[in-house]
């Protein structure tokens, strides 16, 4: 695998459910990010992990639960949705404090849809 | 804070006509730049960037943009669309230093034959 990578592509859930999306990364970079992409609001970022560590929440609901176990690995745990959480979910990564600007990386996301 | 604006959510152009997409910024010091395409049910991809240096980028695809800081704006063209080009770019912007991405609300780009 190259990039970023992300599972499931699909899902469906019922709000009472509770399952997690997966990102992994394969370039070697330090930082990774959730962002969600609705039909009709620009493009929102979610959390920012730094070397493991949370760098950022920007008011996200608590039913959203990110996990970083390791720089490559990011996952964002789900329960209790409501519809209006239903959108793209993507995942980028970019390295840490990079000379060159913040080129983000991004994953081919996740189409949630919650019942 | 930052914040980045497109004009035009929808822009329309024929097959091997220009494409111009607008962007503006606000910043107080020049910023990083960049412009993201979306296909249809796929993530976003660079299309290019500007950093330091000309600013007149090349990218991707035939795109280019130019940072013209007078105006705040890193305009993105083709000169010739082809109907590959359909789908949804984002411009985007980071200050130097910082982490995190601006991203302006999009726009489709519908190629007609």
């Amino acid at each position: 695998e190259t990039g970023v990578t992300q599972t499931p592509r699909h899902l469906v859930m019922g709000m009472t459910n509770k399952k997690s999306l997966k990102c992994e990364q394969h370039l070697g970079h330090n930082a990774m990010y959730w962002y969600k992409q609705s039909a009709k609001k620009p493009l929102e970022l979610m959390f920012v992990y730094n070397f493991k560590e949370q760098t950022e929440n920007n008011s996200v609901p608590s039913r959203f639960s990110p996990e970083c176990p390791n720089s490559s690995h990011l996952f964002l745990h789900l329960h209790t949705l409501q519809p209006e959480d239903s959108a793209l979910y993507l995942c980028a990564s970019s390295p840490w404090g990079g000379p060159l600007g913040n080129e983000q990386f991004f994953g081919p996301g996740t189409r949630l849809t919650v019942l | 804070a930052q914040s980045v604006t497109q004009l035009g959510s929808h822009v329309s152009v024929s097959e091997g006509a220009l494409v111009l997409l607008r962007c503006n910024y606000s910043s107080s010091v020049p910023p990083y730049l960049f412009w993201y395409v979306q296909y249809p049910n796929q993530g976003l991809q660079l299309l290019l960037k500007y950093t330091t240096g000309a600013t007149l980028v090349k990218g991707i695809n035939g795109f280019e943009a130019e940072f013209k800081k007078s105006e705040t704006s890193f305009h993105l063209t083709k000169p010739s669309a082809h109907m590959s080009d359909a789908a949804e770019y984002f411009c985007a912007v980071s200050e130097k230093g910082a982490q995190k991405l601006v991203f302006g609300q999009g726009t489709r780009l519908t190629i007609n034959p």
